[in-house]
């Protein structure tokens, strides 16, 4: 079946980078965009833009532009989310999610970052 | 580009229905029949129930409904349970390969 694996909490310093990990199987893993979705404490779903898993192109939604970085690996099928200089306000469970025909239809179990000032 | 509009908060009976709105712009909601709906149980990940404005996923319940007029979409669930208590988030694509969230509604059955 499809899953979406996610790597673990992490815990940061202000200023540092973290990289959030989404390991894919079940599926052929280049027919699918990975996307990215952040949900700050007590808030809701904010969707931060997604990565082309064929072409590898990226795209950033609007206030995640400069900081953030998608990636991939297709000979591990896995895309990774990199956030540089982080800020208090990173904090947040991080999402990937398997988008097919404008929904969702996947989600791995979201990564905490923690960013401590 | 602001959040689609849901209410902070909806609660019912068990048995009763509740309806949940979802208003975008004549950009996202209204120009495009492309909105699904996440149920998220605390600590859980985001679950699909509803995909291009009114399509259940196989497995989702029947109790679950939705529409859309204009440039708002509606969640309706019917015979409230226990287990419906969650956070229900809506989102639409808006062009361009980009997507809109709604800010989240969460659900409390009395």
């Amino acid at each position: 079946q499809v899953q979406l694996v996610q790597s673990g909490s992490e815990l940061k310093e202000s200023g540092a980078s973290v990289k959030v990990s989404c390991k894919a199987s079940g599926y052929t893993f280049n027919r699918y965009g990975i996307y990215w979705v952040r949900q700050a404490p007590g808030q809701g779903l904010e969707w931060m833009g997604w990565i082309n898993t064929h072409s590898g192109n990226p795209t950033y939604a609007q206030g995640f532009t400069g900081r953030f970085v998608f990636s991939l690996d297709t000979s591990v099928s896995t895309t990774y989310l990199q956030i540089f200089s982080l800020l208090a306000e990173d904090t947040a469970f991080y999402y990937c999610a398997r988008e097919d025909n404008w929904f969702f239809d996947s989600w791995g179990q979201g990564t905490l970052v923690t960013v401590s000032s | 580009q602001s959040a689609l509009a849901q209410p902070a908060s909806v609660s019912g009976s068990p048995g009763q229905s509740i309806t949940i709105s979802c208003t975008g712009t004549s950009s996202d909601v209204g120009n495009y029949n492309r909105v699904s709906w996440y149920q998220q149980h605390p600590g859980k990940a985001p679950k699909v129930i509803i995909y291009e404005t009114d399509k259940r996923p196989s497995g989702v319940s029947n109790r679950f409904s939705a529409s859309k007029s204009g440039n708002t979409a509606s969640l309706t669930i019917s015979g409230l349970q226990a287990e419906d208590e969650a956070d229900y988030s809506c989102c639409s694509y808006a062009g361009d390969n980009t997507f809109i969230f709604g800010r989240g509604t969460r659900l409390t059955v009395l």
